[in-house]
């Protein structure tokens, strides 16, 4: 079946710094989706891609569809304290997403 | 203009018993969906509905596990004669169509004692 693999799977960074994270995939996707997920919450849509090779940005937060249609990553620049959380990422062929394990961002002040 | 809404947010059930998760899509969106996520874990899919309809329950338990979403009301996501291993974080979302982008509601998390 499809897989996602999303790394890293945990990190912790300074306050201001960059990051970034990635999902790829063992088959081709239609659409990439990337979610935060707040403790106690249901994931938040933050960016949705739907052609290869588009660069999609959302204030400080910019993803990108893979060419080959097979990886998508996610960048957040000057991270601040409320970028904790757990990002996943979610592809699509059809109507039926699959998830990544997600990962696990920690912002030191 | 409301999101997904969920209920409950957290529900506590003995081993053998029923339970019953709500889901009310958002305004306008006629495709429910349904995900289970386990600690420490990404969303799997469990079942996708449209009005009356069952579209694709391939990830659904064939047993103990039933889901709907009637013409008028929220969908239900039914668990019968819960076991332990059925404690986990329950998720609704819903879209406008189809293939259009999934919004989900907050969860319902189950604990099975």
């Amino acid at each position: 079946g499809q897989q996602l693999n999303q790394s890293p799977q945990s990190m912790f960074i300074q306050e201001g710094e960059d990051v970034s994270m990635n999902c790829t995939s063992s088959s081709i996707f239609n659409t990439w989706l990337w979610y935060k997920q707040d403790p106690g919450e249901g994931p938040v849509l933050l960016i949705a891609l739907y052609k290869a090779g588009e660069l999609t940005s959302n204030g400080r937060l910019t993803a990108q569809f893979g060419i080959t249609r097979k990886d998508s990553f996610l960048n957040i620049s000057a991270s601040i304290p409320s970028d904790v959380g757990i990002y996943f990422c979610a592809g699509s062929g059809t109507y039926k997403y699959i998830f990544g394990t997600g990962t696990r961002l920690k912002v030191l002040a | 203009n409301a999101g997904v809404m969920q209920n409950p947010r957290h529900l506590v059930r003995r081993r053998g018993q029923e339970a019953r998760l709500r889901c009310s899509p958002m305004k306008g969106h006629s495709h429910v969906y349904w995900y289970r996520q386990l600690p420490e874990e990404g969303l799997k899919f469990m079942v996708y509905l449209q009005k009356e309809n069952i579209i694709d329950e391939s990830g659904m338990p064939k047993e103990r596990f039933s889901a709907e979403f009637p013409k008028e009301g929220p969908s239900i996501l039914r668990i019968q004669q819960v076991v332990r291993g059925d404690s986990a974080a329950y998720f609704c979302a819903s879209s406008e169509t189809g293939r259009a982008t999934q919004y989900f509601g907050p969860g319902t998390r189950l604990l099975v004692l």
